[in-house]
């Protein structure tokens, strides 16, 4: 059973700041991950898969990276609306997918 | 517009069962695998079960294997979760969540079932 670890729990920062969220896989998935948005009282949303790919509609400030066992979200300016939690989900055994246990990205 | 609507979450007694239905629309539902994802209140995400697109290929994960059964008719646009032998720990919401080239790219809004006596 694969088990992703997301780092770091709580994440504290200001509109404008650079925000970086780890996902580190305990066995590789080579690159069969994702990154989900949610805000609260809402389902969750597809921002990145394949590691490195943007899904439909999600704008250019979000950037996936990594491979392997170890993965970086990464959002260069941070806007108010970006304030959510996180989740990373890989999906190397599809359809299967373990998902990390979030990162709440919080206004300082 | 492409939509997912859960339905059939309720407040059950520990043992007891429980279906939960998500009509699809606005693509073609027999092309594509579906899943359930579930979200405990206050928690995070576990992926629960997936089906492929041809009503074949159940899979599930481990804490509901036995317990719960994921089913699809594609004649009516309609997903299922058949949950039997409920615990306490099933509390949580429940979405249906639309899967493309392996990714849950489409999530709806979810259905809440709680398991308490």
């Amino acid at each position: 059973e694969i088990v992703l670890t997301q780092s770091p729990a709580t994440l504290s920062l200001s509109p404008g700041d650079r925000a970086t969220l780890s996902c580190r896989a305990s066995q590789s998935v080579t690159s069969y991950l994702a990154w989900y948005q949610q805000k609260p009282g809402q389902a969750p949303r597809l921002l990145i898969y394949g590691a490195s790919n943007r899904a439909t509609g999600i704008p250019p400030r979000f950037s996936g990276s990594g491979s392997g066992t170890d993965f970086t979200l990464t959002i260069s300016s941070l806007e108010p609306d970006d304030f959510a939690v996180y989740y990373c989900q890989e999906r190397s055994i599809w359809p299967r997918g373990a998902f990390g246990q979030g990162t709440k990205l919080e206004i300082k | 517009e492409l939509q997912l609507l859960e339905s059939g979450g309720d407040l059950v007694q520990p043992g007891g069962s429980l279906r939960l239905s998500c009509a699809a629309s606005g693509f073609t539902f027999s092309s594509y695998a579906m899943n359930w994802v579930r979200q405990a209140p206050g928690k995070g995400l576990e992926w629960v079960s997936a089906i492929g697109s041809h009503e074949g290929s159940p899979h599930y994960a481990d804490s509901v294997e036995g317990r719960f059964t994921i089913s699809r008719d594609n004649s009516r646009d309609t997903l299922y979760l058949q949950m039997n032998s409920l615990r306490v720990e099933d509390t949580a919401i429940y979405y249906c969540a639309k899967d493309i080239s392996g990714y849950i790219y489409v999530w709806g809004q979810g259905t809440l079932v709680t398991v308490s006596s």
